[in-house]
C-alpha cells in the first residue's frame, strides 16, 4: 500500500520567516493531497490541498508545491506567525478518501 | 468552520469489555471515517461508511470492530471485546461526498482509549 514519509519530526523557524514541511510518497496512482495542522488537545483541522492535475497550488499564506515525477509534495507557510505553531500532518489518498498520512511535523514559531 | 464531536474524549476500560466511541459528524454529510492513531506512531484508517454500509477497511478493522449509525444519530465504533493493543486515539471524521475525486474530510478532536 501507500506510505507517506514526512521527513521533519521537528522544524523551528522564527517569527517573519519562511517554514518548509516535505513529504514524499510511493504510490504513483495518488492523486490527492492534504495537509492539516493539529493544535495541542485538538482534533486535525485541515489547512489546504492540492490535486495531481496541478503542481502549485496558494492560499494567503500557505502554498503546496507538487512534484509527482519525484512523488514529493512540500507545504510552504510564508510570513510565520507564533499560531502558526502546531504539528502539520501531510497526507496521500488515491481513492474514496482513504488517506494515508505522514508521521507529523512540529512546527514551533519562536517570536 | 465545519466541526465533528467526538464523546467522550477519555475512556479507560478493562480488556475483554465492550466499548463504544462516539461520532457526531457534520450535519449535512453522508460519509463517515474512523482512524487510528497509536501513540508516537502514523495515524492509520480503519474504516469508511456511507448509506448504512461499510465501503472500505483496513486490516487493523478486525472482527471485533463494528461501525454503524442507526436512524442519523452517532456515528459509532463498537469493540467487542477490547485488546490491549486497542489503546490508541480513535478520530472520526466526515466528508459531505465521496466520489472519483476525494472531498475535505473534517476531523474530531479524537478519542484517547486505554485498555487496562
Amino acid at each position: 500500500g501507500e506510505k507517506v514519509e514526512q521527513h521533519e519530526s521537528t522544524l523551528s523557524v522564527r517569527e517573519g520567516d519562511s517554514a518548509v514541511i516535505n513529504c514524499t510518497y510511493t504510490d504513483t496512482a495518488s492523486s490527492y493531497f492534504p495537509w492539516y495542522k493539529q493544535e495541542a488537545g485538538k482534533g486535525l483541522h485541515f489547512v489546504i490541498d492540492i490535486r495531481s492535475n496541478v503542481d502549485r497550488k496558494q492560499s494567503q499564506r500557505l502554498i503546496v508545491l507538487l512534484d509527482k515525477k519525484a512523488k514529493r509534495f512540500s507545504l510552504h507557510i510564508t510570513a510565520t506567525q507564533p499560531e502558526d505553531s502546531a504539528i502539520y500532518f501531510c497526507a496521500a489518498s488515491m481513492r474514496y478518501n482513504v488517506l494515508y498520512f505522514g508521521s507529523g511535523t512540529k512546527l514551533t514559531v519562536e517570536p | 468552520g465545519p466541526k465533528v464531536l467526538q464523546i467522550p474524549s477519555h475512556q479507560i476500560i478493562d480488556m475483554g469489555q465492550m466499548v463504544t466511541l462516539n461520532c457526531d459528524p457534520v450535519s449535512n454529510h453522508l460519509y463517515f471515517y474512523w482512524y487510528k492513531q497509536i501513540l508516537g506512531q502514523q495515524m492509520e484508517f480503519l474504516v469508511n461508511f456511507y448509506n448504512g454500509k461499510v465501503m472500505e477497511k483496513s486490516k487493523l478493522f478486525k472482527d471485533q470492530f463494528s461501525v454503524e449509525r442507526p436512524d442519523g444519530s452517532y456515528f459509532t465504533l463498537k469493540i467487542q471485546p477490547t485488546a490491549l493493543e486497542d489503546s490508541a486515539v480513535y478520530f472520526c471524521a466526515s466528508s459531505p461526498r465521496l466520489g472519483g475525486v476525494a472531498e475535505t474530510l473534517y476531523f474530531g478532536s479524537g478519542t484517547r482509549l486505554t485498555v487496562l
